[in-house]
Order: structure tokens, then sequence, then C-alpha cells
């Protein structure tokens, strides 16, 4: 059973701080690993996606991905309110794209 | 807004009966996927189609099937609906570019809700 594991949060930091949200994963055998943000009631949106080792920044977001550590981990700069959301974390396994239960997001003003 | 449409948005069925899901895809993209997320929980991957081709399936039993036409739209399919089937049904399209990064749209659901 692959397995993709978040904590459930809520997680809650001030506006303008660094929120930090982690996710790890079952199997070595991961392709791509992505992030998407769902806001309460509304569809999940696509924040960015990483299959390579290292850091892919965008904006505020930076995705932060270790292969060896089987550790996928997402960086909120200056968080604002309007970042307060659930996300989560996706791993493609090659034929199987499993979700972890996301991270509950709370930007303070 | 995207430019992926679902319907219908609510569907009210009866145990046992099945049930036919509708998405349409966000112009020029290829791939097709579709979710069930039950209320809170993160959504769970039912299958994807990339050109009319199943070529990813998640732990969904068989009673779950799915089409993509040419034109990209999609369906997907339910038979002997049972309770546990209510959820909000989501599908996304996506397009690979040739750089590699991905764009990917949901629509906005389908909640079905199975008596």
């Amino acid at each position: 059973q692959k397995e993709v594991e978040q904590n459930s949060g809520p997680l809650s930091v001030p506006e303008g701080a660094i929120a930090s949200l982690n996710c790890t994963y079952s199997d070595r055998g991961s392709q791509s690993f992505f992030w998407y943000r769902q806001y309460s009631g509304k569809s999940p949106e696509l924040i960015m996606f990483i299959y390579s080792n290292g850091d892919k920044e965008d904006g505020r977001f930076t995705a932060q991905l270790n292969k060896a550590s089987q550790y996928v981990s997402l960086l909120i700069r200056d968080s604002q309110p309007s970042d307060s959301a659930t996300y989560l974390c996706a791993v493609w396994y090659g034929q199987n794209f499993v979700f972890g239960p996301g991270t509950r997001l709370s930007v303070l003003p | 807004e995207t430019g992926v449409t679902q319907s219908p948005t609510h569907l009210i069925k009866t145990r046992g009966q099945q049930v036919t899901l509708r998405c349409s895809s966000q112009s020029g993209h290829n791939t097709v996927s579709w979710y069930q997320q039950a209320l809170g929980q993160g959504p769970q991957f039912i299958f994807q189609y990339y050109r009319e081709e199943e070529n990813g399936r998640g732990n969904f039993p068989p009673r779950f099937s799915g089409l993509q036409f040419p034109n990209y739209s999609s369906e997907l399919n339910v038979n002997a609906l049972e309770l546990d089937d209510s959820a909000l049904y989501l599908c996304a399209s996506s397009l690979v570019e040739t750089s590699g990064e991905e764009t990917q749209y949901f629509g906005p659901g389908t909640r079905l809700l199975v008596l």
C-alpha cells in the first residue's frame, strides 16, 4: 500500500512569516510530487510539481524534494491571510496517484 | 475560472443504480483524471486517460469505469451504486508542455448522494 502522510494541522503562522508544510511518502519508486491548494468548498488548484532532488521555486512558493529521505516540503514565504487553505501533497507512482490527507494552514493577520 | 466543466453539479441516486458523470476538458489538454473526494478527506485517484487510453488507475473496483473521447472530454460511469459512493467527484484536465512543466485544472465537481 503506497502511502502519503501529512500533518493534518492546523498549522498557524503570523502574516509575513514562512509557512513550512511537510509530506513523507512510502515508496522509493515515486516519480513526481505535487502540491495543491484547496480552499474550503472549492476544487484543488495545482501550485507546483517537482521530480528532481533539490529546490524548485515559483514566486513565493518553494518545493523541496529529498528522495533519499522520502520527503517533500512546500515553503510559502511572506504568508498572507489569503494563503489560508488546505494544502495537499500528492505522489505519482507511475500508474497510481496518491494524495495525502492535507494540512490546514491558517495565516493570522 | 478554469476551462474545465462538469455535469451535473448535483445528483441523487439510490443504491444499485448506475450513474454517468461528464467532464469537458480545458482546450488543448490531452489528459484527464478523475477523483473521489469524501468530506474532510483528500482526493482519491480513480483513473487517468491520455489520448483515449487508460494509463493509470487507483484502488477502485471495476464498477468504476471511464471513457475519454477524441475531443478529450470524458465520462465516469459507476455501476451498482453503494452508499459509500456518496462523495464529490472531481475531474482534472492536464497537459505536459514540451518544457516538462505541467498545467492542470480541476473542474468544480459533481456531488453525488446515494440513498
